[in-house]
């Protein structure tokens, strides 16, 4: 498995406010997602990060509102832009060392906007 | 496009005994990987246990197991033996060999353990 870790760990921030999470993993890694869980649903992926380009983005999720880069094989930042409540939830990175392992994810990050 | 459906929201057990979690998903595709995963209060989410499709051997780790059945698309969990730690959210989760190699989720079952 990978070991992953996500900063911040939680936060609360005010509406109309910018949130950049960081994923940083151990080792090199083939592909790295983004996840978001609102409060009592499942995860519904966002993005997928690719290293060197843009992100390929999933329907109902767009680049301004969730910009996302992925500088190099390890790390990866996903910014939750102008926030308003509808997006207190809990954001997960995940990763995938080759295409035939498993996908294993981050600790999360608890984002409360007001 | 893949769907995955948990139709129990909720079950409990008592502390020692076993339990099954229901799971059914549908695809055209015909090699996939299924998994379980688990999610305690902490929200981190932990691999329980992952199934290849072109497997006929159902999937064993320790006292957790899983029962599936291809045709009937189903990926049942079973947790022998239950314990108070194994009381959290459980997704069942599908992702396809080509492509873009994202998970789809289930809405997850909640487990409790009653001591």
């Amino acid at each position: 498995s990978a070991v992953i870790s996500q900063k911040p760990s939680r936060d609360i921030c005010q509406r109309g406010t910018s949130l950049t999470i960081q994923c940083q993993v151990d080792s090199q890694v083939t592909m790295m997602f983004w996840y978001r869980q609102q409060p009592g649903q499942s995860l519904t992926l966002i993005a997928t990060a690719n290293q060197g380009s843009e992100a390929t983005y999933e329907s109902g999720f767009v680049i301004d509102k969730f910009p996302i880069s992925r500088p190099n094989l390890t790390f990866s930042t996903l910014t939750v832009s102008n926030m308003s409540p509808e997006d207190s939830s809990i954001y997960l990175c995940s990763v995938v060392r080759d295409y035939q392992e498993t996908q294993y994810f981050g600790p999360g990050t608890r984002l409360l906007v007001l | 496009a893949q769907t995955v459906t948990q139709s129990q929201p909720e079950m409990s057990v008592q502390e020692a005994e076993t339990v099954t979690l229901s799971c059914t998903y549908d695809t055209s595709e015909s090699d996939y990987y299924l998994f379980w995963y688990k999610q305690p209060p902490s929200r981190q989410m932990i691999l329980v246990i992952r199934q290849e499709a072109y497997k006929q051997q159902n999937a064993t780790e320790n006292r957790f197991s899983v029962n599936f059945q291809k045709a009937a698309k189903s990926f049942s969990l079973k947790i022998s033996d239950s314990q108070l730690g194994d009381a959290a959210m459980y997704f069942c989760a599908y992702r396809g060999i080509q492509g873009a190699q994202k998970l789809v989720f289930g809405q997850g079952t909640r487990l409790t353990i009653n001591p």
